[in-house]
C-alpha cells in the first residue's frame, strides 16, 4: 500500500524567508509523486509532479520539489515566501507504472506568511 | 473556463434524505474519481470511472453511496439516507489518457443536520 507523511501539521514563515514543507512517502512501486495546493474556498491545484524523470522538479509559482530514493522524501520548497503562497499544502502519491490509480494524498501541512 | 465543474456547490440535508452530486470533467479527459475530504485531513478516494466503466470503489463508498457516468461524460454521486458523518466536501477530479496528474473541480460541501 502507499501512503505519504507530511512532518508537519503547520509551518510558519516571514514574507520573502524560505520555505520547507516536509514529505515521506511509502510505496511498493516505482512511484508518482505529486504536490497540490488549496487556497481557502478554491480547488486543488497541481504545483509539481515527479514521474520517474529528473529528480529535482520544478513547479509553478517558483516551488520546487526533490525526489530522494535513499530517504523516500520528497519535500516541497521555496526560496523566498509571497503573501499570496499562504494556503493548504498536501504531499501525493501514486502508482508510477499505471495513470490510471487513484491518488493518496497526505494530511496537508497549512503554510502561513507572516508579513 | 474549461476546467472540471461541480454542481451545487453546497448542499444542506437533512439526515435520512437522499442527495445527488453532479460533476462535468475536462471534456477530453476519460478519466473520472470522486473523492471526499473531511475538515483537517487530505482528500480520500472513493470510486474510479474510466469512460462509462467504474473500474475501482474504495471500502469508504458504502452502500448507500451509488455513482454513475453515463456515456461516459458527466458522472453523478448519489447518497442515499445521508447520515451526519456523510458530512465532507466531495470533489471530483479527471484526467485523460495516460498522464498521471487529476485536475480537480471546486468540490460539493455536504452538510447533513
Amino acid at each position: 500500500a502507499q501512503s505519504v507523511t507530511q512532518l508537519d501539521s503547520h509551518v510558519s514563515v516571514s514574507e520573502g524567508t524560505p520555505v520547507l514543507l516536509r514529505c515521506n512517502y511509502s510505496s511498493s512501486y516505482s512511484p508518482s509523486l505529486f504536490w497540490y495546493v488549496q487556497h481557502p474556498n478554491k480547488g486543488l491545484q497541481l504545483l509539481l509532479k515527479y514521474t520517474s524523470a529528473a529528480t529535482l522538479v520544478k513547479g509553478i509559482n517558483g516551488f520546487e520539489a526533490e525526489f530522494k530514493k535513499s530517504e523516500t522524501s520528497f519535500h516541497l520548497t521555496k526560496p523566498s515566501a509571497h503573501m499570496s503562497d499562504a494556503a493548504e499544502y498536501f504531499c501525493v502519491v501514486s502508482d508510477a507504472d499505471s495513470g490510471n490509480t487513484p491518488l493518496v494524498f497526505g494530511k496537508g501541512t497549512r503554510l502561513s506568511v507572516i508579513a | 473556463d474549461t476546467g472540471v465543474s461541480q454542481d451545487p456547490r453546497h448542499k444542506i440535508t437533512k439526515r435520512g434524505q437522499n442527495v445527488t452530486f453532479r460533476c462535468d470533467p475536462i471534456s477530453e479527459h476519460n478519466r473520472l474519481y470522486w473523492y471526499r475530504q473531511t475538515l483537517g485531513q487530505g482528500p480520500e478516494f472513493l470510486t474510479y470511472f474510466q469512460n462509462e466503466a467504474q473500474l475501482e470503489k474504495s471500502r469508504l463508498l458504502s452502500d448507500r453511496f451509488s455513482a454513475e457516468r453515463p456515456k461516459g461524460s458527466f458522472s453523478t454521486l448519489e447518497i442515499q439516507r445521508t447520515e451526519q458523518g456523510d458530512s465532507a466536501m466531495y470533489l471530483c477530479a479527471s484526467g485523460a489518457g495516460l498522464a498521471y496528474e487529476q485536475y480537480f473541480g471546486p468540490g460539493t460541501r455536504l452538510t447533513v443536520t
